[in-house]
């Protein structure tokens, strides 16, 4: 079975700080790994995707995500954090046969301070 | 990018009435189509998968006959919530599948549900 683990509840930085979101998964092979953000009363939105090779790979809004294969880890980064990037963040990962149905980690709320 | 067309974005309804929420791709052809639910400040909760023309297959836990799925064709799903109880009122969200793009999943904006 397949797993995802958000390992932090809430994040919170100044703006202008960099920032990270944690993510580490469990999957059969190979994974297509993702990342999305809700805003408030909102659907989720797509930021950006792992599929095969670069290992970092850069999405919406400046985020940017680094595939790490040994630590099976995606965690999601910026280098300067705005105050408009305040949202609840999910990562979610996907086989890449059989019924690919993705599994989302709980969620990250991230809380960018001016 | 794909567009994941939900309607009504917010709906209150009666305890007892049926109310019925719609899913669509707006410009491509959906692999599969997702129902969700989510509770305030928690993760996503999968409630189906369906495929066009079949039946929707539905996470454990999840009634059938009180959340009628209908998937009628590749741009169109909808959620039926029947005989509707407050415990019902939630956030649903439905997204979409395309499998070209890497089994990317494209959300819809998500419907509150209210039932008072």
């Amino acid at each position: 079975a397949q797993s995802v683990a958000q390992p932090e509840d809430q994040v919170n930085v100044a703006e202008g700080n960099p920032l990270t979101v944690k993510c580490t998964y469990s999957v059969s092979g190979n994974p297509y790994l993702f990342w999305y953000v809700q805003y408030p009363n909102r659907g989720l939105q797509f930021l950006l995707k792992y599929i095969t090779g670069d290992n970092l790979v850069k999405g919406s809004y400046g985020f940017e995500a680094e595939f790490n294969k040994s630590q099976t880890s995606f965690h999601l980064k910026k280098p300067s954090a705005l105050v408009s990037d305040s949202a609840l963040y999910f990562c979610a990962v996907s086989p890449r046969g059989g019924s690919y149905i993705p599994t989302f980690g709980r969620g990250t709320s991230l809380i960018v301070h001016p | 990018g794909a567009v994941v067309s939900q309607h009504p974005s917010w709906v209150i309804c009666k305890s007892g009435t049926s109310v019925k929420i719609e899913c669509r791709s707006l410009d491509f052809q959906a692999t599969t189509m997702f129902w969700y639910r989510q509770f305030p400040k928690q993760s996503l909760m999968l409630m189906a998968t369906s495929n066009e023309g079949s039946k929707a297959t539905y996470e454990q836990g999840v009634e059938k006959d009180k959340f009628l799925i209908n998937h009628a064709s590749l741009t169109l799903s909808t959620l039926t919530v029947t005989s509707a109880h407050p415990e019902d009122s939630s956030f649903y969200i439905c997204s979409a599948s395309l499998r070209e793009t890497g089994n990317t999943i494209y959300f819809g904006e998500g419907s509150w549900l209210t039932v008072v």
